[in-house]
C-alpha cells in the first residue's frame, strides 16, 4: 500500500480559474477528510465522507468549494473562480472504520496568482 | 480563543528533554493526538491518549492529560536533531471524527 495519494503536488492558477484536485485514500478506509493548511497555521477541517455520502462540512466551504466521493473511493475538491486567499496547502486523510489514527497525504499545495 | 492553543516555539539543547504543552476547550474531547510535520512530509501520527487517562508512555514520548485543566503535554526524552519538526495538538470527540489541530510548535534543536 503506498499511503494517501494527492494529485497534483503543486498547482498554480489565474484568480479567477477554477481548479480540482484528487486524493486516492488507502485501500478499503471508509472514511476520507479534507483539511486545508496555511503558513503558520495548523489544518483546519474542511469536510469528510464516510465511504460516498457527506457527513459533515465546515462553515469553511464557501459556496464555490464542492467536494465529491462518488464511489466511495477516490475523492475530488473542486474550488471555483479562485482567489487569492485560496492559497494553501489542501491535505486529504484516510481511516478504516473505528480507527484511532487517519492517515494524512502530502497535500497539494495550491497558489492563486 | 482558539479551541487548541499551544506555544509557537520551543528551542532546546540535543540530549535534553523538551515539554510541548496544549491546552483546549472543548471538554467532550475524547481523543487528544501529536501528531509531526517534517518539511516537505506530511503529518505524522506520533501518539494519542484517550480522556480517561492520564499518562501514556512511548519509547522517548511520554503525553500527561490534565482533563480537569484541560491540559496536555507531550514530553521528548533525549531530544534528537531528528526530532526537529512543527508538532500538533490536536482533539477529536470520537474514534474517528473529524480532528481539530492547534497551530503548532516548532521545536528547534540548539547543538
Amino acid at each position: 500500500d503506498t499511503g494517501v495519494s494527492q494529485n497534483p503536488r503543486h498547482k498554480i492558477t489565474k484568480r479567477g480559474q477554477n481548479v480540482t484536485f484528487r486524493c486516492d485514500p488507502i485501500s478499503e478506509h471508509n472514511r476520507l477528510y479534507w483539511y486545508r493548511q496555511t503558513l503558520g497555521q495548523g489544518p483546519e477541517f474542511l469536510t469528510y465522507f464516510q465511504n460516498e455520502a457527506q457527513l459533515e462540512k465546515s462553515r469553511l466551504l464557501s459556496d464555490r468549494f464542492s467536494a465529491e466521493r462518488p464511489k466511495g473511493s477516490f475523492s475530488t475538491l473542486e474550488i471555483q473562480r479562485t482567489e487569492q486567499g485560496d492559497s494553501a496547502m489542501y491535505l486529504c486523510a484516510s481511516s478504516p472504520r473505528g480507527a484511532t489514527e487517519a492517515f494524512f497525504g502530502q497535500g497539494t499545495r495550491l497558489t492563486v496568482v | 480563543g482558539e479551541d487548541v492553543e499551544q506555544s509557537l516555539f520551543l528551542s532546546v539543547r540535543e540530549g535534553d528533554s523538551s515539554v510541548i504543552n496544549c491546552t483546549y476547550t472543548d471538554s467532550s474531547s475524547t481523543y487528544l493526538y501529536w501528531y509531526k510535520q517534517e518539511p516537505g512530509a506530511g503529518l505524522q501520527l506520533l501518539t494519542y491518549i484517550f480522556s480517561n487517562m492520564d499518562m501514556k508512555q512511548d519509547q522517548r514520548l511520554t503525553v500527561l492529560l490534565n482533563k480537569k485543566d484541560k491540559h496536555l503535554s507531550l514530553r521528548i526524552a533525549d531530544t534528537q536533531t531528528g526530532d526537529s519538526a512543527i508538532y500538533f495538538c490536536a482533539r477529536g470527540a470520537n474514534r474517528d471524527d473529524k480532528i481539530i489541530f492547534g497551530k503548532g510548535t516548532r521545536l528547534h534543536i540548539l547543538p
